[in-house]
C-alpha cells in the first residue's frame, strides 16, 4: 500500500520569492516514481515534475525543483521566482495512482 | 498534445437518477481512469481500465460502475445517484498498457456533479 501526505492545506508567497511545498509518502515498493501536479482555477490538471526514486539527483524543470529525501520519505516541491500564474492547487502523487489532499498556493503581487 | 475531453463541465441531477459521465481521449492511450475530487480529501481513484472491456476497482468503487466499449471512451455510471456523490469527477488517461507507475496522467477538465 502507498500513502501520500500533504499536511499544509494552504500557503502564500510573494511574487518573485521562493516557496516550498511539503509532501511525505510511505510505500513498500523498492522502485517507484513520485509526481507533483498543478491544478489551476481552470481545473485542468497538469504534470509539474516527476522524480524516479532510484535516481539520487533531484529533478528540475525550469523554476520547479524537488528535494527528494528517500530515507525520510520526503518529496517537497520548490518554486523559485514565483509568478502570479503559479497560483493553483498542487497535488503530490506517487506509485499506485495515489494522490495527496492537495495544497492551495496563492501568490501575492 | 493529448486531449482528454469530458462531456459536461457542470451537471445537476436528482437523487435516484441514473447518471452517465463520459470521457474521450484522442491519443490512443491504453489506460483510462476515473477519480473524484473533494475538498480536503484530494483525488480518490474510483475505477480504472487498461484495455477495452477491462476494468479494475480503485479505492472507492461503491455506488459506481464503468464501461469501456471502445479504446478512446471510458464512461462512469452512477446507477442511482445519491447526494453523497456530489463531487468533482476527473477523467485521466496514460500510456502504455498496464498500470505503469512511471507514466504521467493526462487529465480532463472535470465534471462538477451536483445531486439534489
Amino acid at each position: 500500500a502507498q500513502t501520500v501526505t500533504q499536511s499544509q492545506p494552504e500557503m502564500s508567497v510573494q511574487e518573485a520569492e521562493t516557496v516550498t511545498l511539503s509532501c511525505t509518502y510511505d510505500t513498500s515498493e523498492s522502485d517507484y516514481y513520485l509526481f507533483w501536479y498543478k491544478q489551476p482555477p481552470s481545473r485542468q490538471m497538469i504534470l509539474v515534475i516527476r522524480q524516479e526514486a532510484y535516481k539520487q539527483q533531484n529533478a528540475t524543470e525550469n523554476r520547479f525543483s524537488v528535494n527528494f529525501q528517500k530515507a525520510a520519505k520526503s518529496f517537497s516541491l520548490k518554486i523559485s521566482d514565483s509568478q502570479l500564474g503559479d497560483a493553483a492547487m498542487y497535488f503530490c502523487a506517487g506509485g499506485k495512482l495515489t494522490f495527496g489532499k492537495g495544497i492551495t498556493l496563492s501568490v501575492r503581487p | 498534445d493529448v486531449k482528454v475531453t469530458q462531456s459536461s463541465r457542470y451537471l445537476v441531477k436528482r437523487t435516484g437518477e441514473k447518471v452517465f459521465l463520459e470521457c474521450v481521449q484522442d491519443m490512443d492511450h491504453e489506460n483510462m481512469f476515473w477519480y473524484r475530487q473533494d475538498p480536503g480529501l484530494g483525488l480518490r481513484l474510483i475505477y480504472f481500465s487498461y484495455d477495452v472491456k477491462m476494468k479494475e476497482k480503485g479505492d472507492i468503487p461503491e455506488g459506481y460502475s464503468v464501461s469501456r466499449e471502445k479504446k478512446e471512451r471510458f464512461s462512469l455510471i452512477l446507477e442511482s445517484a445519491s447526494t453523497n456523490q456530489t463531487s468533482m469527477y476527473l477523467c485521466a488517461s496514460s500510456y502504455p498498457q498496464g498500470i505503469a507507475t512511471n507514466e504521467k496522467l493526462f487529465f480532463g477538465s472535470g465534471t462538477q456533479l451536483s445531486v439534489l
